[in-house]
This record gives structure tokens, sequence and C-alpha cells, in this order.
């Protein structure tokens, strides 16, 4: 079964620094999600992006953060300058172009030191 | 904030039914209806959607009432292995975002 594919697992990144998270989504699939999850909180949507733009994104996604899909089959996550808050499950999701499930990855567990 | 209400929490014996009810209270004509499930802090893992009429597939059934207002997933066999966290989504379109509650903490018990 197709999968949805995130690196890395783990990052530990100091406060301030810029941490890029990588998805690589299902190759036929139209829109690209991220989403976070902070430790035993709700899953919060961040960003959906289809035809090489950002379709939305939410009030978390503000400046700092930044979305990439730089070649035919990586979608990137970038955080600017980190902040301790930022600590998070992140997970890429993609979805076909009829209606349907979304796919998830099994997350990048980011902590922020 | 989420549109669907869920109970905290459910348990089910192992071998038997699991059956989850949710409130969609807010529905919109256009908007379907979905679960997903998280087993402790993996990815969402998607499970079956519906519009109107009850739904099938490997995993579970869907049940929608007439008038839209609530669902309820079925696990016909639950196994230790369908322990998790629960979420009904009412969502418009393909691309759109999924809004996630607290969902349904289900725990099967041997």
């Amino acid at each position: 079964e197709p999968e949805v594919t995130q690196t890395p697992s783990h990052q530990v990144t100091q406060m301030g620094q810029e941490v890029i998270l990588r998805c690589v989504p299902i190759s036929n699939h139209l829109y690209f999600y991220w989403y976070r999850q902070i430790l035993e909180q709700k899953v919060e949507f961040l960003v959906s992006f289809y035809n090489n733009e950002i379709s939305e994104k939410s009030e978390i996604f503000d400046d700092q953060f930044s979305v990439e899909r730089p070649d035919g089959s990586n979608f990137t996550l970038k955080i600017r300058s980190t902040k301790l808050e930022d600590s998070a499950m992140y997970f890429c999701a993609s979805s076909p172009w009829t209606v349907g499930g979304y796919t998830f990855g099994s997350g990048t567990r980011l902590t922020v030191v | 904030d989420a549109k669907t209400t869920q109970p905290p929490s459910m348990d089910c014996a192992e071998g038997r039914a699991a059956n989850l009810p949710c409130n969609h209270s807010t529905i919109s004509g256009n908007e379907y209806v979905y679960w997903y499930r998280q087993i402790h802090s993996q990815g969402p893992q998607y499970i079956i959607h519906g519009l109107k009429n009850n739904e099938t597939n490997e995993m579970a059934s869907l049940i929608i009432t007439e008038d839209r207002k609530s669902s309820t997933l079925i696990l016909p066999h639950a196994t230790l292995r369908d322990t998790a966290v629960y979420y009904c989504i009412d969502q418009e379109t393909s691309g759109s975002r999924l809004t996630f509650g607290e969902g349904t903490q289900l725990t099967v018990n041997p």
C-alpha cells in the first residue's frame, strides 16, 4: 500500500535554529498538508498546498513557517527560527483529487531545546 | 474548533463489536462524514467516509442517520490493535482542512 514517508523521525534543535522537515507524499496525490500535535493535545492543521502554492493556512502558520515542493517528489516544511513551543510531532499528509481520505506519514518528533 | 462531539472514552471486549457514536449537529449538505483513528502518537489513519448512505469497507462500517446529525462507526470484531483515539470529522471538499476534536479513546480489553 502506498505510504507517505517523513524524515527524520526525530530532530533535536537549539532554539533559534532553522529546521527543515521532509516528506515524500504519495506520487499521484495532488494535495499536500502539514499538521502538528503538541504532546497529548489535539492534531492541528498548519497548511495545505496544491498546484505549487499554499491553498489554505491556519493562524499557527506565521511568517516563521514556509513550505516548498522543490522537485516532483519532496514536500518540505521549514521553521526559520525555532522556539521552545514549536516542539511537537509534525505530520505530513497527502490526498487525491477526488473525495477520499488523507494518508498521513508517521511523523517527525521535533524537540527544541 | 471541531464541529463534532464524541464521548471521551469507551471500552470494548476483544472480539465484540465496537460502536462509536458521533454527533454532527451543524453538518451542512455538502459535507462528508469522515472517520480517522490515531494509535498512540502515530499519524492519523483514514478509516471510512460517507455522505448519506451507509458504507462498509474492510476496516469498518459507517451508519449515518437520515437527518445526518449523527453517525456510528462500527468495528465488527474489535482486536487489541484497535485500541486508539477515534475521530469523526465533517469535511466539505477534497483538499480542505481536517479539524480534529478530542476524539474517543477506545480501549479494547482482552
